[in-house]
């Protein structure tokens, strides 16, 4: 299958700083979606990207698809205490199935 | 509104032993499914998918395989667990390709 790659795989911030991981794709990519897995539970859908170059925010949260589409960032403003957790990329070249990235387990420290 | 069930949330079975994970979706008709894994501290593998009733690509070869015997259910197996087949099984569905997957709570699998 694709192969997706994130990193950092581990991130600790104090609370109030910001947060970014980075996925990478060794093919180009049609679609990328973003998740959040809390400690203990499921993957959330938070948002997915697909034109080139596209930036979209959610309170907090910006993520942006690069250019070529073989890229994507996810960062975060400020965190705060419930935004630990692990962040997934998933990627598509077809539409039809995703491939998940390694994730970035973040931590904030009070 | 759409809800989706797996069962159960967690499971102990010892090496050789048959394997039968449930999913099933409410609210909707034709979902894609998916059954993914998750190692401990690792990404998801993707495991199978279905477009529709008797559609099910594999991903991976292994001793698991899957089974959709209704419209919103969708079933994963095995005849004979390994103990690499621990980790954490999550099934998922998504109104079409393309758009966002909504995940079950999961089910923790032991091999022992």
């Amino acid at each position: 299958g694709q192969q997706v790659m994130q990193i950092p795989q581990y991130q600790h911030v104090q609370e109030g700083e910001d947060f970014t991981t980075y996925c990478n794709s060794s093919t180009t990519l049609s679609n990328i979606q973003w998740y959040k897995q809390r400690p203990g539970g499921h993957p959330v859908f938070l948002i997915q990207l697909v034109k080139s170059g596209e930036v979209k925010k959610q309170k907090r949260l910006t993520f942006q698809f690069g250019e070529a589409k073989k890229n994507s960032s996810l960062h975060i403003t400020a965190t705060q205490t419930t935004d630990v957790g692990t962040y997934f990329c998933a990627g598509s070249n077809t539409g039809n199935q995703f491939y998940f990235g390694t994730g970035t387990s973040l931590t904030v420290i009070p | 509104s759409q809800t989706i069930h797996q069962w159960p949330a967690t499971l102990v079975q010892p090496v050789g032993s048959p394997l039968s994970l449930e999913c099933t979706v409410e609210g909707t008709s034709n979902p894609n499914l998916y059954w993914y894994r998750q190692a401990a501290g690792r990404g998801l593998q993707l495991l199978f998918y279905s477009i529709g009733i008797d559609q099910i690509s594999s991903e991976v070869p292994q001793n698991l395989s899957a089974s959709r015997p209704q419209d919103r259910q969708f079933i994963l197996s095995s005849k004979k667990l390994l103990l690499s087949d621990s980790g954490f099984y999550l099934c998922a569905w998504s109104p079409d390709p393309g758009y966002g997957y909504t995940f079950g709570s999961g089910t923790r699998l032991t091999v022992v």
